[in-house]
């Protein structure tokens, strides 16, 4: 298995443009989690999905974040307009149904924004 | 609500030396326990996990936590560290969502 796979590896952007991050979930995995990785504030959980449907988006810091899942196999987290603040790792993981599962991670976006 | 505190944000350590990573917990139902490791420039691997039962739980490379029920705890141990063992640490709670602590940069020194 390719594992989960995000993309771009990394991005960088100037203030105010549009970015789009990509994940593709591990098959057969139907919980979808986004994380967002900083110096300041550790990982925190964006929104996650179960069988595509968002099911707590209450880490989205602002109206400026969207998420959205459309089938299965993929994902897609974007932010407009983006801000220097918005500088930061975003991790993308999914596990399958039970919470003694485990997460499997992508090797995440370096997100830039200039 | 749940909740993750990890009380250190950066642990040295010489080699093989014992070393303590400090987890505490809140939750008003039950929760499974969780530590992941990363190392530079990945995602985060699962070390171990509490489910049920034995509160001493083993994982990969050496590793063993030990879930505290009465002080909420779930401090990560290792009696003999290497200079590969330095990444960060993650502790993490889970009962419908996943939540993480901030982490704990280990640093081996030779």
């Amino acid at each position: 298995d390719a594992g989960v796979i995000q993309s771009p590896r990394h991005e960088v952007t100037e203030m105010g443009q549009e970015v789009t991050l990509r994940c593709k979930p591990i098959s057969g995995h139907d919980y979808l989690f986004w994380y967002r990785q900083t110096m300041m504030r550790g990982l925190e959980l964006l929104i996650y999905f179960n069988n595509n449907v968002p099911i707590d988006d209450s880490g989205m810091p602002e109206d400026r974040f969207s998420a959205k899942m459309p089938n299965a196999s993929f994902s897609t987290l974007k932010i407009q307009p983006s801000e220097p603040r918005d500088s930061a790792v975003y991790f993308c993981a999914s596990s399958l149904s039970g919470n003694h599962e485990k997460l499997f991670f992508g090797s995440g976006t370096q997100l830039s924004v200039l | 609500a749940q909740s993750v505190t990890q009380l250190d944000s950066q642990v040295p350590v010489f080699e093989e030396a014992p070393v303590e990573l400090r987890c505490n917990y809140s939750s008003s139902v039950s929760v499974y326990l969780f530590w992941y490791v990363q190392y530079p420039n990945q995602g985060l691997q699962l070390l171990l996990k509490y489910l049920s039962g034995s509160t001493l739980v083993k994982g990969i490379n050496g590793f063993e936590a030990e879930f505290n029920k009465s002080q909420t705890s779930f401090h990560l141990r290792k009696p003999s560290v290497h200079i590969s063992d330095t990444a960060e640490y993650f502790c993490a709670v889970r009962t419908y969502k996943y939540i993480f602590g901030t982490g704990t940069r280990l640093k081996v020194l030779a």
